[in-house]
């Protein structure tokens, strides 16, 4: 069955701190790794990394996959209160007509000015 | 575009009764994902269909849940009869066929009294 590992489940930092947070996967057929943001409704997408090494970036928020070691790390710099949310990963796979994704439980994070 | 369109936001119900649960892919998508949400298991995915055809419903917990893709534009999860177990947050998101990045609905919350 696929599986994945989010840590920290949760993370209370200051305003202007940096974050990291932690994304293990066991996924078949794996094909994309992807990271959402939940605020207080759906999550929204941020970021998919199919590739190993190669850093994706949004303004204060990057990320990057290792697929050798099957784990990805997203990090947020100079925290903002906005930034507080639960952070998503989920594991892509494909085969045949299958394309699901596997998500894990997420980082709860607070931003306290 | 208006993204995912889910109705209705919120649902209060009484166990036992009939919940029908409706959801609008975004338009041009054609694989449409069905979840739910709850503190204690996360985000887990219940059916998913490629073309209006099911692909996967392992993750649909009893018989009593259904759901359907009469067209690409509509799709419909219903609950019968419904069950306190059954109140969380059930959001539909879609994608292009082939593709991980879902996108997802604002969510139905159901409360089961």
């Amino acid at each position: 069955e696929d599986k994945v590992v989010q840590s920290p489940l949760s993370l209370v930092v200051h305003e202007g701190d940096t974050v990291t947070l932690n994304c293990s996967y066991e996924v078949t057929n794996f094909r994309s790794l992807l990271w959402y943001k939940q605020e207080k409704k759906a999550p929204t997408f941020l970021f998919m990394l199919t590739s190993s090494g190669i850093e994706k970036k949004s303004g204060r928020l990057s990320s990057i996959l290792d697929k050798k070691e099957l784990f990805s790390i997203l990090n947020i710099t100079a925290t903002q209160t906005g930034d507080s949310a639960i952070y998503l990963c989920a594991g892509g796979n494909s085969g045949g007509s299958n394309y699901k994704l596997t998500f894990g439980k997420g980082t709860l994070l607070t931003v306290n000015p | 575009d208006a993204g995912v369109i889910q109705s209705p936001r919120h649902e209060v119900t009484e166990m036992g009764q009939e919940v029908t649960l409706r959801c609008k892919p975004i338009s041009g998508h054609n694989s449409l994902f069905w979840y739910r949400q709850t503190m204690m298991r996360g985000l887990e995915l219940l059916i998913y269909f490629n073309n209006n055809v099911p692909i996967d419903d392992s993750g649909m917990p009893e018989d009593r849940f259904s759901a359907k893709m009469p067209n690409a534009s509509f799709s419909t999860l219903k609950i019968q009869p419904s069950e306190p177990r059954d109140s969380a947050v059930y959001f539909c998101a879609s994608s292009l066929f082939g593709g991980n990045e879902q996108y997802f609905g604002p969510g139905t919350r159901l409360t089961v009294t």
